[in-house]
């Protein structure tokens, strides 16, 4: 199966930079994914890395290591608009594709 | 527009009374999924469907049931089974493959009174 544990809250500044880690157990996956949701909303997909390394999204980067069995999101240039719950998320090797999800990280920028 | 749709929104439930959920996608997404979501807690797996006609046990599966009869729609029903039901539940759908974004509905909020 799949276990995926992320920090349950962060809090930076307007302006700054904030990295929400992932790090995971997993019996076999094609990739990592994070998704966004704010306050009683849908969760929208952010980004995905099947390969280790750095994608870069706008201000939003995300980074993969399969080695250290560990993820990370990288929010550059915060807005409050970015206040809100970020999720990690694989999808399993295994038949039927199934679709793990995170713990999930609150978000707070303060002014 | 393409998208997915849930309802209700909102839902009450008697104790001792089975509720279904609906989720409809206009996608043409083979796979569908539902997830509970607890306050301030993440996104489990209840269900998930690849193809009509098949579908398979998430982490949390006890309570709940669900049908796939046709490629639009993956309604879940909560049974009376289920001993803590409240909870914001969210349906999502997504082509298959490795790297598919998932596209999720703006769920419904069951509460049981």
């Amino acid at each position: 199966g799949q276990s995926l544990e992320q920090p349950s809250e962060v809090t930076a500044v307007e302006g700054a930079i904030v990295q929400i880690n992932c790090t995971y157990q997993t019996s076999g996956f094609y990739g990592l994914s994070w998704y966004q949701q704010h306050d009683g909303g849908a969760p929208t997909f952010l980004s995905y890395n099947g390969l280790d390394g750095l994608e870069e999204t706008g201000r939003f980067s995300s980074f993969l290591s399969r080695s250290d069995s560990y993820g990370y999101l990288l929010l550059q240039e915060l807005q409050m608009k970015d206040s809100a719950s970020y999720f990690c998320a694989v999808r399993g090797t295994g038949g039927g594709n199934k679709l793990t999800f995170g713990t999930g990280t609150q978000l707070k920028v303060e002014l | 527009d393409g998208g997915i749709t849930q309802s209700p929104k909102y839902l009450f439930r008697k104790e001792g009374q089975n509720v279904t959920l609906s989720c409809e996608q206009n996608l043409n997404h083979d796979a569908m999924y539902w997830y509970r979501q607890d306050p301030g807690q993440g996104l489990r797996l209840i269900y998930y469907s690849q193809i009509v006609n098949d579908f398979q046990k998430g982490d949390i599966a006890e309570g709940y049931s669900v049908s796939r009869e046709k490629k639009e729609s993956f309604p879940l029903t909560v049974t009376s089974a289920q001993k803590n039901p409240t909870a914001f539940y969210l349906c999502a759908s997504s082509i298959r493959g490795q790297n598919t974004e998932a596209f999720f509905g703006q769920g419904t909020r069951l509460t049981v009174v």
